[in-house]
């Protein structure tokens, strides 16, 4: 599974975009980028995946880039309530492990 | 609800006792995680089970640790002889695995272990 580097800790204002970075250099075609959230106290939350393209769901935006060494997930309005651990995962289409990294700690500051 | 349950919501138990752990996956989903996390760290791995067959097992699941999903559906995780550096809390998550689906999975809320 490729090795994920995020930034240990970010803070976003509420109501602006909350833009998470994620290193992935050494990930391999048949790996997907997973983003799962843990808010305190809570069990982690799938948010979105993707592959080569584009994602976009209810809740965030996954942007790619075209090598697929880095991605950046987007929360277009960040709420109080988006205060929380951020993991960016490389998961392989055949099986499912999820090895979760340390993540960014996301502040959403009122 | 028919998210991941899991019981019991906290445990503390002494060191050298056994504790054991259920799991209740969404009723439809073939595959079970465990992962065991601890302060300020990301859940760690620990093993899944594809039905009822256990088909991985980490390093970190010391011959202390038994898990088992005797029919596919519920799973148990057993900690015997507990150490106090077996406090941690305890997550469990399920996923549909199929070709062509997102196949994330959906945790459940924990146990949380204190090994005094």
């Amino acid at each position: 599974d490729a090795k994920t580097t995020q930034p240990p800790s970010m803070d976003c204002a509420e109501g602006r975009a909350a833009n998470l970075p994620c290193n992935h250099s050494t990930i391999s075609g048949n790996e997907y980028v997973y983003w799962y959230r843990q808010i305190h106290s809570q069990g982690p939350q799938y948010i979105i995946h993707g592959l080569k393209n584009n994602e976009t769901n209810e809740m965030a935006s996954l942007i790619i880039t075209e090598d697929r060494k880095s991605s950046t997930l987007i929360l277009p309005h960040a709420t109080l309530r988006d205060t929380a651990v951020y993991y960016c995962i490389g998961v392989k289409t055949s099986y499912d492990k999820v090895i979760f990294g340390p993540g960014t700690s996301l502040s959403v500051i009122p | 609800d028919t998210g991941v349950s899991q019981d019991p919501r906290h445990k503390i138990t002494k060191r050298g006792q056994n504790v054991t752990f259920r799991c209740d996956p969404i009723s439809e989903h073939n595959r079970l995680y465990w992962y065991r996390q601890t302060l300020g760290q990301g859940p760690e791995f620990l093993t899944y089970f594809q039905n009822e067959a256990q088909l991985e097992k980490s390093r970190l699941l010391s011959d202390r640790f038994s898990a088992e999903r005797p029919k596919g559906s519920f799973s148990t995780l057993e900690i015997q002889r507990t150490e106090q550096g077996d406090s941690a809390m305890y997550l469990c998550a399920s996923s549909l695995a199929l070709a062509g689906t997102s196949n994330e999975q959906f945790f459940g809320p924990g146990t949380r272990l204190t090994v005094l």
